[in-house]
């Protein structure tokens, strides 16, 4: 069966580091996308970045280049969303998903929660 | 950035009735490989989003068939022939044509 399990839920204070995981298992980790997703309380889909496992290629949407930093470990097939410096507006759902290029995202975790609050 | 625009942002409907979602993009995502990176997901609530359309009309694995996705180059249409009870949720229109991704800002299906 192919599945992303994600590592669980976080509460962290205002400038604190963090790294959420996403471990894929049942496919080719190297030969598929993951994408993370943002979901702010009560608020819609945004596609943060992806990144490419096979050669660690890796896109960022504008509104989050510069403020997570995306990255892979194909040797344990888990991919990574960090931040270096958390804010109160990072508090949110994140999903990752299983992605071939374009968008088709086929495949999702069930999400990280990260909750920032002092 | 290409932004997409979904119309309405609500839509309550009667079990057996049809509904329809509109999403534009700012540019024509036919690329030139012939084609158009359009997606619908759904997110059913208190669920992760799942995808129900790729490249405009072609139906995801197990996507009932009262689901049909249509439209070119900025303009798409995402029909419910008969909505049911289990197709409440937010639908979001996204479009893949660049190295960036983006989402609507999804629509709120209720049933009445």
């Amino acid at each position: 069966e192919v599945q992303l399990v994600q590592s669980g839920a976080e509460v962290k204070k205002p400038g604190e580091s963090l790294k959420i995981s996403c471990k894929g298992s049942g496919y080719s980790f190297t030969s598929y996308w993951i994408g993370w997703v943002r979901q702010m309380p009560g608020k819609g889909l945004e596609w943060t970045g992806s990144i490419y496992p096979g050669d660690s290629d890796t896109r960022y949407s504008p509104s989050f280049q510069g403020q997570v930093t995306i990255s892979a470990d194909k040797s344990i097939s888990t991919a990574y969303l960090q931040w270096n410096s958390l804010k109160a507006s990072d508090t949110a759902m994140y999903y990752c998903a299983r992605a071939l290029g374009g968008g088709y995202m086929d495949v999702w975790g069930k999400g990280t929660t990260v909750t920032v609050s002092s | 950035d290409i932004v997409m625009t979904q119309t309405p942002l609500s839509l309550s409907v009667t079990p057996g009735q049809p509904a329809s979602i509109s999403c534009k993009s700012s540019q024509s995502l036919l690329h030139s490989d012939g084609k158009t990176y359009l997606y619908w997901y759904l997110q059913k609530p208190g669920q992760s989003p799942q995808l129900l359309i790729y490249e405009v009309s072609s139906r995801f694995s197990g996507v009932p068939d009262r689901f049909s996705g249509s439209g070119s180059g900025t303009d798409f249409t995402l029909k419910i022939s008969r909505v049911e009870a289990e197709d409440v949720g937010v639908y979001y229109c996204m479009q893949g044509i660049h190295l960036t991704w983006t989402f609507g800002q999804g629509t709120k299906v209720e049933i009445k």
